[in-house]
């Protein structure tokens, strides 16, 4: 069963990076049955899928924020990570990290989330 | 990109009751859907994929239909613990929610 894990400041200040990671256990992050995903919900909101990697290393991301992201796979730490550069305050929200079995449609398993505060 | 619209965004039911819930799609997707259902505090869960398929350990009270560019969740008999909001996803999108209310 797989279980994943996010980590990372609580506070980013705008302007700057905002760094987490999601730590796998259960199963392997070079699995080729996998897709790893990112995914976030704003305060009160619905959910926005920011993007997503496979073990070969093919990134998928959101149009809106394709310029600012950047995923990446850590396979000695059985980890991956999201990178969102230039943050607002617009970009407060729980950030969730999750896996999606592949040729099926849907995130089967998801981490707690992680409430990241844009904020001086 | 395709933009899924649910609903209703608010729905009033009370226990026993059937509900269900619309996704429909910008532009036709098969049958390339889930449903997640989402408590206060929590992560989204998997309730369904494929359109139709109910995921593992999902009570058989929830089940899916549709194809093309209109989906259905349904619930046949609620259940207290099933209020809560609900998402449908395709892909890279997400419909806004269908929050599910005690009456």
């Amino acid at each position: 069963q797989l279980q994943l894990q996010e980590s990372g400041p609580g506070l980013v200040k705008p302007s700057e990076t905002l760094s987490l990671t999601c730590t796998v256990s259960g199963g392997s992050i070079s699995s080729s049955s996998y897709y790893w995903g990112w995914i976030r919900q704003p305060p009160g909101k619905g959910l926005e899928w920011i993007g997503s990697i496979y073990y070969s290393g093919s990134t998928y991301y959101n149009p809106s924020l394709k310029s600012r992201v950047t995923i990446s796979v850590d396979t000695s730490k059985n980890q991956f990570s999201l990178k969102l550069s230039s943050v607002t305050a617009a970009d407060t929200a729980v950030y969730y990290c999750a896996s999606q079995t592949v040729r099926r449609d849907g995130y089967d398993h998801w981490g707690q989330g992680t409430l990241v505060t844009v904020s001086s | 990109d395709i933009q899924l619209t649910q609903s209703p965004s608010f729905l009033s039911a009370s226990v026993g009751d059937r509900v269900t819930i619309t996704c429909r799609a910008s532009q036709g997707i098969s049958s390339y859907l889930a449903w997640y259902q989402q408590k206060p505090g929590k992560a989204p869960k998997l309730l369904i994929y494929a359109a139709s398929t109910l995921q593992s350990g999902v009570p058989s009270r929830f089940s899916g239909s549709g194809s093309g560019t209109e989906f259905t969740l349904t619930i046949s008999s609620l259940q207290p613990e099933d209020f809560a909001t609900y998402y449908c996803q395709q892909d890279r999108s997400f419909g806004q929610g269908t929050k599910l209310e005690i009456k």
